[in-house]
């Protein structure tokens, strides 16, 4: 059964440093999205990416935050300037048509 | 504000012991509801999606309600291994974001 895939499952970085995280999305989808769940939270939408654009963005996806689908398989977060408050776990979603998201693993940053 | 709340926070459950799960919302113009079931230190993994009251879908032990107002998730005889965080969530008619609940932790005692 094909699978979201996410890259790295834990990274370590000090603050204002730049990280990027990885998806594969499952092959045939064609909308894409980030979520973040920061410790014994609520999962929360960051973007919504379609058609090589943003289709929406929460208040949390500011200007420190970018996504790009540089290929035809890979979709990336990246975070530009990294804070001790974006230390979470970040899950990328993926579905073709309808209304189902499917979850990668996630990504746990921890920002020191 | 739309909100999705869900309760018990925790709950805990000897083998076999029946119960349900709730998930209320306040939310305008729903457009979905969904249940995902979350290990520790993994991702949310699909269940269930709701469209419109009195819809009914079922899955082994499990088997999802919804009404205007709230939605349940009904456990019969469960095992340890149905132990995880069940996560409701809603979408909106205008946008594709899905709105979490904080989830219920479930624990299953043999």
């Amino acid at each position: 059964e094909p699978e979201v895939t996410q890259t790295p499952s834990h990274q370590v970085t000090q603050m204002g440093q730049e990280v990027i995280l990885r998806c594969v999305p499952i092959s045939n989808h064609l909308y894409f999205y980030w979520y973040r769940q920061i410790l014994g939270q609520k999962v929360e939408f960051l973007v919504s990416f379609y058609n090589n654009e943003i289709s929406e963005k929460s208040e949390i996806f500011d200007d420190q935050f970018s996504v790009e689908r540089p290929d035809g398989s890979n979709f990336t977060l990246k975070i530009r300037s990294t804070k001790l408050e974006d230390s979470a776990m970040y899950f990328c979603a993926s579905k073709r048509e309808g209304d189902t998201q499917y979850f990668g693993p996630g990504t746990r940053l921890t920002v020191l | 504000e739309d909100q999705v709340t869900q309760s018990p926070e925790a709950l805990r459950l000897q083998e076999g012991e029946s119960s349900s799960l709730n998930c209320s919302y306040t939310v305008s113009g729903l457009r979905g509801l969904f249940w995902y079931r979350q290990d520790p230190g993994k991702g949310p993994e699909f269940l269930f999606t709701l469209y419109s009251a009195g819809e009914e879908k079922e899955k082994e032990r499990l088997k999802a309600t919804l009404t205007k107002k709230e939605s349940f998730l009904h456990i019969t005889a469960p095992k340890p291994e149905d132990s995880a965080t069940y996560l409701c969530a809603v979408q909106l008619g205008n946008t594709d974001k899905l709105i979490f609940g904080t989830g219920t932790r479930l624990q299953v005692f043999p």
